[in-house]
């Protein structure tokens, strides 16, 4: 049973870099074919996918052209987990992020850091 | 991007009654080389993560009751309960995975009448 399990912290200010972490149980981060994803929801925005990392040979990564200057997801297979940092945060980033494992459907969530940016 | 359009935004049924809820994208989510539809359904309750009910537009994830049902191919597609329930009482998305971005619909909200 796949268990996906956030930190990181929920308060930042203006200008500040998220930086969250969803580690894995029950799955490896480098199992080929899968992705691991993070997705924020919001009231003005809904859900919205942010990027995802996935091992297929080699590493890949894509991002939401909304973030892409931004955010990076990185990967620590001796930890076996993935992170989400996200660049110069502004109020309008204030949602709750989730963490998620593609299989393809987005069969496994973490349990949501909801995170506020405020001065 | 493609964009997902879900009908209606609010549903109220009766206990035992049946639901249904459209979801209908800007551009078919039919991958031709595995002839699968990249569609998936999800249910979210209140301070909770969204649960994968329905992939592949219409296979029931392990553990969801048989009263789910997806349908549709191409555009067109829809999620039916067959026979409401109170724990049914949720925000319903569909979501593709054609491409990236992945794209959500904006939910509907299902209640009891």
């Amino acid at each position: 049973q796949v268990q996906l399990q956030q930190s990181g912290p929920g308060l930042l200010k203006p200008s500040q870099t998220l930086s969250l972490t969803c580690a894995i149980s029950g799955d490896s981060v480098s199992t080929d074919g899968v992705a691991w994803n993070w997705i924020r929801q919001s009231p003005s925005r809904g859900l919205q996918w942010l990027g995802r990392t996935y091992y297929r040979s080699r590493w890949y990564n894509d991002y939401a052209e909304s973030v892409k200057s931004r955010i990076t997801i990185k990967t620590d297979t001796s930890k076996n987990q993935f992170s989400l940092q996200l660049n110069s945060m502004t109020p309008e980033d204030t949602a709750v992020y989730y963490c998620a494992r593609a299989s393809p459907g987005l069969a496994n969530w973490g349990q949501g850091t909801l995170v506020t940016v405020s001065s | 991007d493609i964009v997902m359009t879900q009908s209606p935004d609010s549903l109220a049924v009766s206990l035992g009654e049946r639901a249904t809820i459209n979801c209908k994208s800007s551009q078919s989510v039919l991958y031709s080389f595995n002839n699968k539809d990249h569609l998936a359904w999800y249910q979210q309750k209140p301070g909770q993560p969204p649960k994968m009910l329905i992939y592949w537009a219409s296979i029931r994830e392990s553990g969801v009751p048989d009263r789910f049902s997806g349908s549709g191919s191409g555009t067109d597609f829809t999620l039916t309960i067959s026979s409401l329930q109170a724990e049914d009482v949720a925000v319903y998305y569909c979501q593709q995975y054609y491409g990236t971005p992945y794209t959500f619909g904006q939910g509907t909200k299902l209640e009891i009448k």
